[in-house]
């Protein structure tokens, strides 16, 4: 089962800031099948990025994705008001898929 | 468009069972895997296992093995998660996501999901 380690737990800034989350694999994650979603209370996950830099259909251009292998990255460039929330990574090229822990970022 | 509908809240007692429906539209059931995910109260999420809706064929995290199933009925384009044996630690909701391609070697994420299905499990 490949392990994913999200970093930090919580991250605090400010709208138009820059977010940088941080995800780390057990394993090597084959062809980057990596994707990241977030999450808002009491909704369902939302699919952002998938293939590691690939954004979704319909996510805006201020999400990017990054990273292959063991170490990947989802950027949020400015920060906008609808933006905090919590966000996964999940690994889907091997069963078990498995998800990190989440990263919350809230507002400063 | 693209939809999973999933059935309501249910308050169970401990020892029984449940059944949590997802309905697809706006698409071909039967070419797409279904995934079900757990997340208790503030906890992260759970992949419990995945069905596919051509075949029936199923695949299971080891830690749902033996006390979750998954079903499907093609002809009114439904999956089923059926949960046994309930405890207090069952607590949570439930969701489902649709996943890969059933018939083309295409690795996809979960690109949809139901709204969630809460089950409360409570003497």
């Amino acid at each position: 089962e490949i392990v994913l380690t999200q970093s930090p737990g919580t991250l605090s800034l400010s709208p138009g800031e820059r977010a940088t989350l941080s995800c780390g694999a057990s394993q090597s994650v084959s062809s980057s099948y990596l994707a990241w979603y977030q999450q808002k209370p009491g909704q369902a996950p939302r699919l952002l990025i998938y293939g590691a830099s690939s954004r979704a259909t319909g996510i805006p251009d201020r999400f990017s994705g990054s990273g292959s292998g063991t170490d990947f990255t989802l950027t949020i460039s400015r920060l906008e008001p609808e933006d905090f929330a919590l966000y996964y990574c999940q690994q889907y090229g091997s069963s078990p898929w498995t998800f990190g822990q989440g990263t919350k970022v809230e507002i400063k | 468009q693209v939809q999973l509908v999933q059935s309501g809240a249910e308050v169970k007692k401990p020892g029984a069972s449940v059944r949590v429906s997802c309905k697809a539209s706006g698409y071909t059931f039967t070419d797409y895997y279904i995934h079900w995910v757990r997340q208790a109260p503030g906890q992260g999420l759970e992949w419990m296992g995945r069905i596919n809706p051509k075949s029936g064929g199923t695949n299971y995290s080891q830690t749902f093995q033996g006390w979750v199933t998954l079903s499907r009925d093609t002809s009114i384009n439904t999956a089923y998660m059926d949960l046994s044996r309930l405890s207090s630690d069952d607590t949570a909701v439930f969701y489902c996501a649709r996943g890969s391609f059933t018939m083309i070697a295409v690795i996809n994420p979960f690109d949809y999901w139901g709204q969630g299905s809460l089950v409360t499990v409570s003497s």
